[in-house]
């Protein structure tokens, strides 16, 4: 597509629930990136792939959250027995080469009640 | 402390005024910064990216200054519009990886 596509756009869920956040890139970017965004807060980096594998998870904030990448493409962001401190909005990012920057999609807003 | 800190973190200006935003970092060595402006709702889109050797770049009414040797960066709106109203958020890179590092964003709020 043309641009970093994020579903679904919103996801209400109940505390304890799993839930799967879908990202698929720009067509053809190697990098992708998952950011989490707090209500009042920064953008919190959370991991990144460079084709299927994962070079850095260091912003993994527990053992409940996971992410994978499949075919250098589609990237799943995977939270288990949510709690409410997950609800955020989720941010992917994909980029080919860092010349003309990063695409965001336009986010996954998760609320856990 | 977080490695890029930007002030302030809210602003009000009426419509037509120009405003100046903050950026500092500790972040080093970098390799380049890049200001974000995030509608509600949407996520963050680029404005301009400038390498540790430049110290201008502009974009449209936009334009953002770096000091590598004081680590600061400021982002300059000029005859603000209300299409201004956004999050402005200053993304830092260190040399040598593809890690970004954000600052935590000026809310800027422009009425008529």
């Amino acid at each position: 597509g043309a641009g970093v596509s994020q579903s679904p756009s919103n996801k209400v869920t109940e505390k304890g629930k799993d839930v799967e956040l879908r990202c698929d890139p720009i067509s053809g970017h190697t990098a992708l990136y998952w950011y989490r965004q707090s209500l009042g807060q920064g953008l919190e980096f959370l991991i990144y792939f460079q084709g299927n594998s994962a070079p850095d998870k260091s912003g993994l904030p527990s053992d409940r959250f996971s992410a994978e990448r499949t075919g250098g493409s589609v990237s799943t962001l995977t939270i288990q027995r949510t709690q409410q401190e997950d609800s955020a909005v989720y941010l992917c990012a994909s980029s080919f080469r860092d010349v003309n920057g990063y695409t965001f999609g336009s986010g996954t807003r998760l609320t856990v009640v | 402390k977080n490695q890029v800190e930007q002030s302030p973190q809210s602003l009000i200006i009426l419509e037509g005024k120009n405003c100046t935003l903050q950026c500092n970092y500790t972040v080093s060595p970098f390799s380049n910064l890049r200001w974000y402006k995030q509608d509600t709702g949407r996520g963050p889109v680029s404005l301009t990216i400038m390498t540790f050797s430049e110290n201008t770049k502009s974009n449209g009414r936009y334009t953002a200054t770096l000091d590598a040797d004081t680590k600061q960066s400021s982002l300059h709106i000029t005859a603000s519009q209300l299409s201004d109203s956004a999050s402005y958020i200053c993304v830092v890179r260190g040399y040598n990886t593809d890690k970004l590092i954000f600052g935590t964003g000026t809310r800027l709020q422009v009425f008529p």
